[in-house]
């Protein structure tokens, strides 16, 4: 079946250094889509960055991610973390039957970005 | 951006009792999902309702469950009985349209089944 993998639950990382939150998958669907949520505490998730388009960046609010369809990856990053960025991340793939669509999610990975 | 809500959020039961779960979903939206989350794992996809029906559900989807949206009002997900193993996070969310659209998701309710 289809199936997103986070490999890590939890990652700290310093105010102004880089992180990187790893997203690989596994899907049978030619038609696909791929999404980060974040999900601030108490509040619901929502969409950081989606993409279709294999070896494109998508970039929003400072993260990048690129789909590599080669590596059955979608991981995000960002050159400088900030504090505000502490929250959960969940990795999402989008499969299609017919007209309607459910996402299927990774276990999320929790950033926590000290000073 | 667009708001779903979902009411309430922490519910606590006894096995056996029935409850509902309620959604309030973006206004102008058709299609609207279920997913469970337990402590410790992934956000899973339960359910997908259109037009009155439920189009796609998933080995989650117990006979117990079922769901509803009487008279375009709360978009109602009802488990009864309930089971030890429901408790969990559920979270509702609501597109526009089925395929392409994004998903626009409410906090979840925390349900705990004693």
């Amino acid at each position: 079946g289809d199936s997103v993998t986070q490999t890590e639950g939890l990652v700290t990382v310093t105010e102004g250094l880089p992180v990187k939150l790893n997203c690989t998958y596994q899907t049978t669907y030619l038609t696909i889509a791929f999404f980060w949520y974040v999900q601030y505490l108490n509040e619901a998730p929502q969409v950081l960055l989606k993409s279709s388009t294999d070896n494109k960046r998508t970039e929003h609010q400072g993260f990048h991610a690129t789909l590599h369809k080669s590596s059955s990856s979608f991981h995000l990053q960002k050159s400088s973390a900030q504090l505000s960025d502490s929250a959960l991340y969940y990795c999402a793939l989008r499969v299609a039957s017919s007209s309607f669509s459910k996402l299927v999610f990774g276990q999320g990975t929790s950033l926590s970005v000290v000073p | 951006g667009p708001k779903v809500l979902q009411i309430p959020s922490h519910q606590i039961i006894d096995m056996g009792q029935m409850v509902t779960l309620n959604c309030d979903p973006v206004s102008n939206h058709l299609y609207f999902y279920w997913y469970k989350q337990i402590l410790g794992q992934q956000m899973e996809f339960l359910v997908n309702f259109y037009n009155g029906k439920v189009m796609e559900k998933s080995k989650l989807f117990k006979d117990q469950f079922s769901v509803e949206r009487p008279d375009g009002s709360y978009f109602t997900l009802k488990i009864q009985p309930t089971a030890l193993e429901d408790s969990a996070v559920y979270f509702c969310a609501s597109s526009f349209s089925g395929g392409d659209y994004e998903q626009y998701f409410g906090p979840g309710t925390r349900l705990t089944v004693l």
